[in-house]
């Protein structure tokens, strides 16, 4: 069965720079969600889009946007990257938002020196 | 706010022995809850959810959880584990009204041979 498909899977970055990360949901999702997963810490909720509209925010810091697109794909922008920014982000997916089951994809690991 | 507990950071079992994660959750309605298993630098595999009905609820590898609304509790239990359970073990709730999910702070587990 198809997954939910993140690239890239591994990104190096300066300080100060900029990242994007893209996410492909699995066919028929209409929802995704990105989480940030520190070091030894559990996934935290940065935002969610139903139908192209942002539905839910969590604690994303205002140098991050995202969207989600026409074809349903998303991808999350960073900018001014920090130190501190290095962790692992996951996608989701999912129909009908938390009604259903989120799906996760396999995470990009963003390294920031 | 909800929230989710899971008490044991790290759990070490022998091979075959049974084995029972605990994961507590606060929250003013009935949630949605899961389980997902992490392996190092993997994504997370969802291993069973609980929505409504039967309180006991069976998922992939041979676990189960049981839904218990007195003790806020959803444990994750496997009758004889094997040396590929060992993985990182997340608890979350799903909170209605919203589209994230909230996780502990993860159980890992260690399997002796």
């Amino acid at each position: 069965a198809a997954g939910v498909i993140q690239s890239p899977r591994h990104l190096i970055k300066e300080k100060r720079e900029t990242a994007t990360l893209k996410c492909y949901p699995i066919p028929r999702h209409d929802t995704v969600y990105w989480y940030q997963q520190g070091p030894g810490q559990d996934p935290q909720f940065l935002i969610s889009f139903y139908e192209k509209m942002q539905s839910d925010k969590g604690s994303i810091p205002d140098r991050f946007s995202a969207q989600q697109f026409s074809d349903y794909h998303s991808e999350l922008n960073m900018s001014s990257l920090e130190l501190g920014d290095s962790a692992l982000y996951f996608c989701a997916s999912s129909l009908e938002g938390v009604t259903d089951t989120q799906y996760f994809g396999p995470g990009t690991r963003l390294t920031v020196l | 706010a909800q929230s989710v507990t899971q008490p044991d950071i790290h759990i070490t079992v022998s091979e075959g022995a049974s084995l029972e994660l605990r994961c507590n959750y606060s929250y003013g309605a009935t949630p949605y809850l899961f389980w997902y298993v992490q392996s190092p630098g993997q994504g997370l595999q969802l291993l069973l959810k609980y929505f409504s009905g039967d309180t006991l609820v069976q998922g992939i590898k041979g676990f189960e959880a049981e839904f218990k609304r007195s003790q806020s509790s959803f444990n994750l239990r496997k009758p004889s584990v094997h040396w590929s359970d060992a993985a990182e073990y997340f608890c979350a709730v799903g909170v209605q009204g919203a589209q994230k999910l909230v996780f502990g702070q993860g159980t890992r587990l260690t399997i002796n041979p």
